[in-house]
């Protein structure tokens, strides 16, 4: 247990549809970053919260947002599904604002199946 | 942005056997992580290498990094079926964009016994 909760672990949902994927970082971390892993694209970086405020875009879409509570768990809001959104979605957490000297712990992710 | 290839793509080994792993950025690197990914399934953290020259070892597996190459190399000696799944590298961009990790494509290893 790398001490990053993700929930559900499993999601099967149709297109158009909207989901939600939560994320439990690890004790005392306050940076929440979430990726997306498909077969194709590799892993991507979406966005980053620290402290509950979104420190780092990346390639995002504009259907997809998130955003951190004040107990530091996390929500990526998934909308207008569509069938290449089929992917891992993967969290993780650091102490600080980035990698540098700590690098972040991954949570087991949630896959998420658009049919 | 900052680019990781790494190479190969994927590998196969036969038990027993050592395997290569390279990594090579594209920008200058400011702290290379290795991550370990079984299939389907969460990132492991393997090691950090922050300085050049630096090595690292973790039982069988040692990772070094060559900066001015901008590439680090993870080895594995005697591989076993437990060393099979997903490597994978990653590079901290400071400063721009939130200290972000940025990722390579992956090695897929798959250790034959």
């Amino acid at each position: 247990d790398s001490g990053v909760t993700q929930t559900p672990k499993h999601l099967i949902t149709a297109t158009g549809q909207r989901v939600t994927l939560r994320c439990s970082p690890r004790s005392g971390d306050l940076s929440v970053y979430w990726y997306q892993q498909s077969l194709d694209q590799g892993l991507q970086f979406l966005i980053q919260y620290y402290n509950g405020e979104e420190r780092a875009k990346g390639n995002i879409l504009e259907r997809f947002s998130a955003q951190q509570f004040p107990d530091l768990h996390s929500e990526l809001n998934l909308s207008s599904l569509e069938l290449g959104d089929s992917a891992l979605y993967f969290c993780a957490s650091s102490v600080g604002t980035g990698a540098l000297g700590y690098g972040y712990t991954f949570g087991s992710g949630t896959r998420l199946t658009v049919v | 942005s900052q680019e990781l290839e790494q190479s190969p793509q994927s590998l196969i080994v036969q038990e027993g056997k050592n395997l290569t792993i390279n990594c090579t950025s594209s920008k200058t690197l400011y702290g290379l992580y290795w991550y370990k990914q079984k299939y389907g399934e969460g990132l492991i953290f393997l090691m950090m290498l922050q300085k050049g020259g630096e090595e690292k070892s973790h039982e069988k597996i040692t990772a070094k990094l060559d900066e001015k190459k901008q590439q680090s190399s993870l080895h594995i000696t005697a591989s076993q079926p437990s060393h099979a799944g997903i490597y994978l590298c990653g590079a901290a961009v400071p400063k721009a964009a939130g200290n972000k990790l940025t990722f390579g494509g992956g090695t897929r290893v798959l250790v034959k016994p």
